[in-house]
């Protein structure tokens, strides 16, 4: 799987727009960027995934540049709960002997502040 | 409550005795991972079940790491002669597929004192 490159940090006033960038200049033609993100003293949740086309759900947007070197996690309304370490990883869609396992890095920790 | 489910959610434990975690995955999931996370860092991935066959085994699972899932439902990972740089949290994930989201528990922290 393709490496990932998230800045260490973040800070975002609540109720304003977090812009968390990722970085992956080595993704292939078959991988997806997923993000996840994990609130203090529990597991991962996932968030959204796209592979070329911006997507939006529930929770956040994904803006994935158009040769896919980059991508944007979007909060557009930053709330105190979104304080959290957020995963961008980059995966195949097809099996492997690990099952396809998700690779974290470090993340970026976003502090939302009132 | 259909997550997934871990128990302990907290575990202290002496140098030199064996610990015992549990994973109850989301029902119809066949595919259960467990990862660990020391503080400050990424979870890292530790073994993969596809329903009660353990397909992968990182590095990272040392001799003293053992883990099972008999009936392909829940799993049990155990650590034997514990030592301090197995403290760390657990954290267990399952998923549909393996292109389909995965879904985490909320971990179980071990301590080793």
């Amino acid at each position: 799987d393709a490496k990932t490159t998230q800045p260490p940090s973040m800070d975002c006033a609540e109720g304003r727009a977090a812009n968390l960038p990722c970085n992956h200049s080595t993704i292939s033609g078959n991988e997806y960027v997923y993000w996840y993100r994990q609130i203090h003293s529990q597991g991962p949740q996932y968030i959204i995934h796209g592979l070329k086309n911006n997507e939006t759900n529930e929770m956040a947007s994904l803006i994935i540049t158009e040769d896919r070197k980059s991508s944007t996690l979007i909060l557009p309304h930053a709330t105190l709960r979104d304080t959290a370490v957020y995963y961008c990883i980059v995966r195949g869609d097809r099996d492997n002997n690990a099952g396809n396992m998700l690779t974290f890095g470090g993340g970026t920790r976003l502090m939302v502040k009132p | 409550d259909t997550g997934v489910s871990q128990d302990p959610r907290h575990k202290i434990t002496k140098r030199g005795q064996n610990v015992t975690f549990r994973c109850d995955p989301i029902s119809e999931h066949n595919r259960l991972y467990w990862y660990r996370q020391t503080l400050g860092q990424g979870p890292e991935f530790l073994t993969y079940f596809q329903n009660e066959a353990q397909l992968e085994k990182s590095r990272l699972l040392s001799d003293r790491f053992s883990a099972e899932r008999p009936k392909g439902s829940f799993s049990t990972l155990e650590i034997q002669r514990t030592e301090q740089g197995d403290s760390a949290m657990y954290l267990c994930a399952s998923r549909e597929n393996s292109w389909t989201e995965a879904f985490f528990g909320q971990g179980t922290r071990l301590t080793v004192v």
